[in-house]
């Protein structure tokens, strides 16, 4: 079945350097990639996803690239803030399966002052 | 709240009791999930729906039952053979469209086993 894989678990970083979290996944029909922030007691928020017919999406300080030959994407924070500290979550679209939509076991992101 | 509405926000259970979380939503989506989050994980599919009167289970099924009996609703009933019910719960939707796949979360719901 559809599997998606997310590292690392836990990352912290000094407020204004960058922040990488990677995701691999399983069905090579998937063909969409969304990112989601939660904040600590709240509902998952989209913050940026991509399509497979594009390898790469930047929205100001996030940007998303897609490797879909070695099946993994990647989230990029660059210039951290305090405010991005949060779990971020990858999901895949497994297209096989329609509507099923798996996500990664999530990203522990600290901003360190 | 982005158009899905969960409730009861917290609940709390006595054990060997059946509980039915409410999830509504007005944004007009074909699909609907349910999601459990336990401290400190990720999302784990419970169940999910892409039209009305049709719901397939996810990867943690047991001891949970859905009904899908108008487009804007989607309960979930945790029963008493659900071994540890104790979890945050969320809601979401889907526009079924082909371009449309942008989730959209309910506020969740805490269900607490005493």
């Amino acid at each position: 079945g559809e599997n998606v894989e997310q590292h690392p678990s836990t990352l912290s970083v000094q407020e204004g350097d960058s922040a990488v979290i990677k995701c691999t996944y399983s069905d090579s029909a998937s063909n969409y990639f969304p990112w989601y922030k939660q904040e600590l007691g709240k509902r998952p928020q989209l913050i940026i996803d991509i399509r497979s017919n594009v390898g790469e999406k930047k929205d100001q300080r996030i940007a998303v690239t897609l490797n879909k030959t070695a099946k993994h994407f990647s989230l990029h924070i660059t210039e951290t803030q305090p405010e991005d500290s949060a779990v971020y979550f990858c999901a895949a679209l497994g297209y096989s399966s329609a509507s099923k939509i798996i996500f990664g076991s999530g990203t522990r992101l600290s901003i360190r002052p | 709240d982005g158009g899905i509405t969960q409730s009861p926000k917290y609940l709390f259970r006595k054990e060997g009791q059946n509980v039915t979380l409410s999830c509504e939503q007005n944004l007009n989506h074909d699909a609907m999930y349910w999601y459990r989050q336990d401290p400190g994980q990720g999302l784990r599919l419970i169940y999910y729906s892409q039209i009305v009167n049709d719901f397939q289970k996810g990867d943690i099924a047991e001891g949970y039952s859905v009904s899908r009996e108008k487009k804007e609703s989607f309960p979930l009933t945790v029963t008493s053979a659900q071994k540890n019910p104790t979890a945050f719960y969320l809601c979401a939707s889907r526009d079924g469209g082909s371009g449309a796949n942008v989730l959209t979360f309910g506020a969740g719901s805490r269900l607490t086993v005493l």
